[in-house]
């Protein structure tokens, strides 16, 4: 069975870095064509993805926020970390990391999410 | 940059057929996802690749795509079915792309 599991702080003050941990179960991102993402979704709005990492550790980031964003694995701990830094209040949404299907490019399993929040 | 565009909220009877479509550049020439969110849940992958159905949905849920467009059809609609679902692709300049999601309701 193959879960992924999102945690972190729920509330951050704004200017500081976010560090959100994905671990997950069921799979290796030592495999080929394995990835995880990260996605979030402000209260009420879309979702809006964040970053990926591949298993050969290439990196992929949301133009907009390629500055803020930093994307890392630990695969002898089955974890993903995404660092963002200088939050700010419009940062405040529901987190969630994902698996993308090996070549159907789809996000075919997700973690519960983690909201958070970012006063100012 | 590339946007995927759908309509805000698309109404249904029950045991009707809902459509729901999503069009952008990007569709052209890479595949669409959809997904199914339930309030307070995690999203849920209806339909890859355009056409294609994961293990576990049921078989009222369709996708097809043409030219610009992609569309999720959910055949006899249920009460179950109300959601929200959004539609998903990859670019080259911005790797993953969502649309702005569609409020799907069953009067």
């Amino acid at each position: 069975q193959i879960t992924l599991k999102e945690s972190g702080p729920a509330l951050v003050k704004s200017t500081q870095t976010l560090t959100l941990t994905c671990t997950f179960s069921g799979f290796s991102l030592t495999t080929y064509g394995v990835g995880v993402g990260w996605i979030r979704q402000p209260p009420g709005k879309a979702l809006e993805w964040l970053a990926l990492i591949y298993w050969d550790d290439d990196k992929r980031y949301r133009p907009s926020l390629k500055n803020r964003l930093t994307i890392a694995k630990d695969t002898s701990k089955n974890e993903v970390v995404l660092t963002m830094t200088k939050m700010d209040p419009v940062d405040t949404a529901t987190y969630y990391c994902a698996r993308p299907g090996t070549g159907t490019g789809a996000f075919d399993i997700w973690g519960q999410g983690t909201l958070v929040t970012v006063s100012s | 940059s590339y946007d995927l565009t759908q309509p805000p909220s698309v109404s249904v009877s029950p045991g009707q057929t809902a459509s729901i479509i999503c069009s952008g550049e990007i569709v052209d020439n890479k595949h669409a996802s959809w997904y199914q969110q339930r309030p307070g849940q995690s999203p849920v992958l209806v339909i890859y690749q355009d056409t294609k159905r994961p293990s576990g949905i049921p078989e009222r849920f369709s996708g097809s795509s043409s030219g610009n467009t992609a569309t999720l059809t959910i055949s006899g609609t249920q009460a179950m079915d109300e959601a929200d679902y959004y539609c998903q692709a990859w670019a080259t300049t911005t790797d993953v792309i969502f649309g702005g999601g569609t409020k799907l309701t069953v009067l």
